[in-house]
């Protein structure tokens, strides 16, 4: 059984950059599918954030892209997610899921982790 | 972009009845079409990929159909588990297009008892 547990902190302040970490257990990042990070504004629907393949290839939501980083660090088996000049509007759950690269549902997902963005 | 329109934003059912929610998008998406359930304070469950593929280990009572603009998730004989938020998601993709669009999420139904 796949899992995946994101990591980070739970209070950034505004203008700072928000970073994230999701940890792969029971499969090789490296094994072919793709990985990414989803939110979800306190009582709104999910936004897609970005997927990335184990090779470094990304796409970002056109929206975010210009303050978007995200990275895989094979050898810990981890994927990360760093959001630069964050703002309130940044608060959210964040979620880490693997994709699957053909029809890219999003078949395992973590828990989820609540990111305030607050002074 | 491909704009996503879920409908109905909310819905009232009893145990036992059937439910559809209806997903349409702007543009053909073929079957890229993906639905998830979400209850609250949870992470969102796939369901149903490919527009009409069931994920494994989800009862049968759910299913999809449609295919280029127009999608519906169908739920047959309501179980008590079965209230909660609903998600369609397209994911058709060239290169080019997952630059532009990603993968867009619907707004959502939520689904509660009557």
């Amino acid at each position: 059984q796949v899992q995946l547990q994101e990591s980070g902190p739970g209070l950034v302040k505004p203008s700072e950059t928000l970073s994230l970490t999701c940890s792969v257990s029971d499969y090789s990042i490296s094994s072919g599918y793709y990985w990414g990070w989803i939110r979800q504004p306190p009582g709104k629907g999910l936004e897609w954030i970005a997927t990335i393949y184990h090779s470094g290839t990304t796409y970002y939501n056109l929206s975010l892209k210009s303050r978007l980083t995200m990275s895989v660090d094979a050898s810990k088996n981890q994927f990360s997610l760093k959001l630069s000049s964050v703002s309130a509007a940044d608060t959210a759950v964040y979620y880490c899921a693997r994709v699957e690269p053909g029809m890219g549902y999003h078949d395992y997902w973590g828990q989820g982790i609540l990111v305030t963005v607050s002074s | 972009d491909i704009q996503m329109t879920q409908s109905p934003s909310s819905l009232s059912a009893s145990v036992g009845d059937s439910v559809t929610i209806t997903c349409r998008t702007s543009h053909n998406i073929y079957n890229y079409l993906n639905w998830y359930q979400q209850k609250p304070g949870k992470a969102p469950r796939l369901l149903i990929y490919g527009a009409s593929s069931l994920q494994s280990g989800v009862p049968s009572r759910f299913s999809g159909s449609g295919s280029g603009t127009d999608f519906t998730l169908t739920i047959s004989s309501l179980q008590p588990e079965d209230f909660a938020s609903y998600f369609c998601q397209q994911t058709y993709t060239t290169g080019y297009q997952t630059y532009r669009t990603g993968y867009t999420f619907g707004q959502g139904t939520k689904l509660e008892i009557k």
